[in-house]
């Protein structure tokens, strides 16, 4: 079963505005990563934030995380008709694999 | 092209047909993992590799489904007798754990089982 939800699961806003995302998750965590996928395509890392950052930064992208409520959010600023895709948290459950847990994702459409 | 590779693409097969997928991870990663996508959810675990052993299985894992990594290089995923419910994109990811955890996936193989 998937780790989390996240929140919404569509969203579609106007280019140049600003979209945020949530991720919330069950287990306890060593980091939490954020990866695209273009339709119908593999996933594109983004940004890893490790449980014991609180808010990282990547261009445009910013990520926060907090550790108490086991949920992070990601905030695309001025965001591009290119920026549409599904976006997904990933979490690795502290497991020493590496596997990957990931949420339902979020579905964003950038109008040009 | 040095990401990762998957093949075919595409495949379509007939119910109880045996099919098999290949992974060609990044060359220096000596992890390598199975996901399994369907319409509208995110990825879900399969199984993983580190080098050519196979270290952990989900339980998603049927009898039915067979994973090898031969040599530590490229893998295989087969599935036996497949089953309309196996229709799912599978997407193979491969990671150096060192400095980081990051998966670099490849474009995956939609399975339709007619």
């Amino acid at each position: 079963s998937q780790q989390g939800e996240e929140d919404p699961q569509a969203l579609s806003i106007q280019e140049g505005e600003n979209a945020t995302m949530n991720c919330s998750y069950k287990t306890s965590i060593n980091n939490l990563q954020w990866y695209r996928q273009n339709s119908g395509r593999g996933l594109v890392h983004l940004i890893l934030i490790r449980s014991n950052e609180r808010e990282k930064h990547s261009g445009r992208l910013r990520v926060t995380l907090d550790t108490s409520k086991k949920s992070s959010s990601l905030l695309i600023t001025a965001s591009r008709a290119a920026d549409t895709a599904s976006y997904f948290c990933a979490t690795d459950g502290r497991s020493n694999t590496g596997k990957l847990i990931f949420g339902q994702g979020t579905t964003l459409q950038v109008k040009p | 092209d040095t990401g990762v590779s998957q093949n075919p693409r595409h495949k379509i097969t007939k119910r109880g047909q045996n099919v098999t997928f290949r992974c060609d991870p990044i060359s220096e990663h000596n992890r390598l993992y199975w996901y399994r996508q369907t319409l509208g959810q995110g990825p879900e675990f399969l199984t993983y590799f580190q080098n050519e052993a196979q270290l952990e299985k989900s339980r998603l894992l049927s009898d039915r489904f067979s994973a090898e990594r031969p040599k530590g290089s490229f893998s295989t995923l087969e599935i036996q007798r497949t089953e309309q419910g196996d229709s799912a994109m599978y997407l193979c990811a491969s990671s150096f754990p060192v400095p980081s955890d990051i998966q670099y996936f490849g474009a995956g193989t939609r399975l339709s089982v007619l």
